[in-house]
């Protein structure tokens, strides 16, 4: 099974709220990745997380604020969020390799 | 330049037709290959990858790759108007960051 789950599906947000992105994955996979993909774009890679700590940080705003609870979880904190921030928001897992990277669904963020 | 160049298309083919993906690259330190499938609104889903040079099938999908030239293409034969996806190439250099192509967008006709 090389299923990565990403909840919610849709989120409309107004820039002031608060909210989180979640992320799932039951591949014993070590590494973790949330990237930020705009329409026609490729993603970008946001943050990396190996062994549940932050390894990686692409200089991403602090109104985002990742979190790894468990080998298993990754969360997205948003806060303060920005028009320019809507896009489609990708979880990803891996191995230690890091190259074999299997991607959820996405949460479509919408920012008011 | 960018570090990794693929023809945004659009590619438009007849259904049964052979589809031809390429990208071109420039660092020497890319080692794994990989091609992503995207349709619209969702997640990539990784088709294949590849080690270094060589050909990698897997059913109707051909992945070459030829690091003399920095050059890397994906095959599909026997075409499916349910291969109508945006395309999109990665490559790693073992440093978990993936450098995308731009994406080629493909439709298959009925």
């Amino acid at each position: 099974d090389t299923e990565v789950t990403q909840t919610p599906k849709h989120l409309v947000m107004g820039m002031t709220n608060k909210k989180s992105l979640k992320c799932e994955q039951h591949m014993g996979h070590r590494a973790m990745y949330w990237y930020k993909q705009k329409a026609k774009k490729p993603p970008e890679l946001m943050f990396v997380y190996s062994y549940e700590k932050l390894s990686i940080n692409e200089s991403v705003p602090s109104r985002f604020s990742p979190e790894c609870p468990n080998s298993s979880l990754l969360n997205l904190h948003l806060h303060a969020l920005q028009p320019e921030d809507s896009a489609l928001y990708l979880c990803a897992s891996s191995t230690q390799q890091g190259y074999e990277q299997y991607f959820g669904p996405g949460t479509r963020l919408t920012v008011t | 330049q960018k570090e990794v160049e693929q023809d945004p298309g659009p590619l438009s083919v007849p259904e049964g037709a052979i589809v031809s993906l390429n990208c071109t690259y420039s660092n020497s330190a890319f080692q794994y290959f990989m091609w992503y499938r995207q349709y619209s609104r969702k997640g990539p889903e990784l088709l294949m990858y590849t080690y270094s040079s060589g050909n990698k099938e897997d059913g109707r999908f051909t992945a070459q790759v030829d690091k003399s030239s920095k050059y890397i293409s994906l095959f599909i034969r026997d075409s499916q108007p349910s291969d109508s996806a945006t395309y999109l190439c990665a490559m790693s250099a073992n440093d978990y960051k993936l450098s995308f192509g731009a994406g080629t967008t493909v439709t298959v006709r009925a």
